[in-house]
């Protein structure tokens, strides 16, 4: 079974500028999550969708952060304009929202520096 | 508001001992889960261990075993015959029944020296 993809797997931009990830969840995985992952502490939930509508988006930057699961599989999530504090690594995390297991299943994240 | 706690921000041991990792956690929930993850240098985070909290018996997966203290919040990982491979962060994550908002705790180094 493949996992949670994500991509880039690293991006550099500087500050004021605009950048987007892409998560790719495990197939039929209802849940999707994005977290956000200072240096040196825990991830830090962003946003969640079921399916392809949004379940809990309090903690979003509303103002420069915006993320959409258009067809309830694949979710972009983009910074605009970035600052020097969205320096972090961007974790997407999928469930199946079923009975089936609570457990969260990671990808690899996305390091975003942004000078 | 549930919040977890991780007291030891970092840790060593030499391999093949056991070491003990704490974690607490502040609910008002009476169901909910309990679960340490693990993020090696550089890469993705997996899951170690769960505990359903109606559960009174630790959960145990191969060299990884949980003391969960319901009453006392507290929810620290054991690993024995430490191995190389388990240098990472530990990540302690709390997450009640009816909230799929999943709280982490700031994690705890942990180096397994030869």
């Amino acid at each position: 079974e493949a996992g949670v993809a994500q991509s880039p797997r690293y991006k550099i931009i500087e500050k004021r500028q605009s950048v987007a990830f892409w998560c790719n969840p495990i197939s039929g995985h209802a849940t999707l999550y994005w977290y956000q992952q200072i240096l040196g502490q825990g991830p830090k939930l962003l946003i969640q969708f079921q399916n392809n509508g949004v379940v809990d988006d309090s903690q979003l930057p509303k103002d420069r952060f915006s993320a959409e699961r258009l067809k309830g599989v694949d979710s972009t999530l983009k910074i605009q304009p970035a600052k020097l504090e969205d320096s972090a690594v961007y974790l997407c995390a999928s469930r199946t929202g079923g009975l089936a297991g609570p457990e969260q299943f990671f990808g690899p994240g996305t390091r975003l520096t942004v000078l | 508001a549930q919040t977890v706690t991780q007291s030891q921000p970092e840790m060593s041991v030499q391999e093949a001992e056991t070491v003990t990792l704490s974690c607490t956690y502040d609910t008002s929930e009476n169901n909910y889960y309990l679960f340490w993850y693990k993020q090696p240098p550089s890469r993705q985070m997996i899951l170690v261990i769960r505990q359903e909290a109606y559960k009174q018996q630790n959960a145990t997966e191969n060299r990884f075993s949980v003391n969960f203290q319901k009453a006392a919040k507290s929810f620290s990982l054991k690993i024995s015959d430490s191995q190389l491979g388990d240098t990472a962060m530990y990540f302690c994550a709390f997450r009640a029944y009816n909230n799929n908002d999943m709280r982490f705790g700031a994690g705890t180094r942990l180096t397994v020296k030869p």
